[in-house]
């Protein structure tokens, strides 16, 4: 099984900040790489695919990275509604997700 | 409008079993693969199955393999999963959720449901 590994786990950032997210995969992925953005007690939604195309809808202040077995998402000018978890997965085989980075308000 | 609409949560004794669905609506159902995917109380997502559009490729992780059957039913637009034999660990919020492209099996995930609680108590 491939394995995702976020970091950091968890940080605090100001509305307006930039902020990135780091995903690194056990094995290589190529870019089958996706971003999820979790609500407290909402399902994750899809920000972002292919490890860089945007989803239809979703806000062009994300934006993705990465090709191989790393991967970034960035977060420019963060709004109040970005303050949420987020989740990297990896679509090259049986899919698995990154344990997640709950980004909060400083 | 794509809906995902799971039933069939609660509370479960351990070493029972548990039969979730999944109803589908807004988009051609029988064409796209499905996931269950859950996510136990501050944890992760975790992929638990796959079934293609016409049923008959099936897909399991090791976690649910050989105790577990997802099925769907396309003239219903439905999607099951049947586990047995639960243990704590299979606690979680289970979600159904639509690949974003037709056909394939690995795929990012478009929609999900709203998700179902599973608590299994020993």
């Amino acid at each position: 099984a491939i394995r995702m590994t976020q970091s950091p786990s968890s940080f605090s950032a100001s509305p307006g900040d930039t902020v990135t997210i780091t995903c690194r995969a056990s094995q290589v992925v190529s870019i089958y790489l996706a971003w999820y953005q979790q609500r407290p007690g909402k399902a994750p939604k899809l920000l972002i695919y292919g490890a860089s195309t945007l989803q239809s809808g979703v806000s062009s202040r994300f934006s993705g990275s990465g090709s191989g077995t790393d991967f970034t998402l960035t977060i420019s000018s963060l709004q109040p509604e970005d303050f949420a978890t987020y989740y990297c997965q990896q679509y090259y085989s049986f899919p698995s997700f990154g344990g997640g980075t709950k980004v909060d308000v400083k | 409008e794509v809906k995902l609409l799971e039933s069939g949560g609660g509370l479960v004794q351990a070493g029972g079993s548990l039969r979730l669905s999944c109803s589908a609506s807004g988009f051609r159902f029988s064409l796209y693969a499905m996931y269950w995917v859950r996510q136990a109380p501050g944890k992760g997502p975790e992929w638990v199955s796959t079934i293609s559009g016409s049923g008959d490729k099936t897909h399991y992780a090791d976690s649910v393999k050989d105790r577990s059957t997802v099925s769907r039913d396309n003239s219903k637009n439905t999607v099951s999963l049947q586990v047995n034999y639960l243990r704590g660990d299979d606690t979680a919020i289970y979600y159904c959720a639509k690949l974003r492209e037709r056909f394939l099996e690995w795929e990012p995930l478009d929609h999900w449901g709203q998700g179902a609680l599973v608590i299994v108590s020993s």
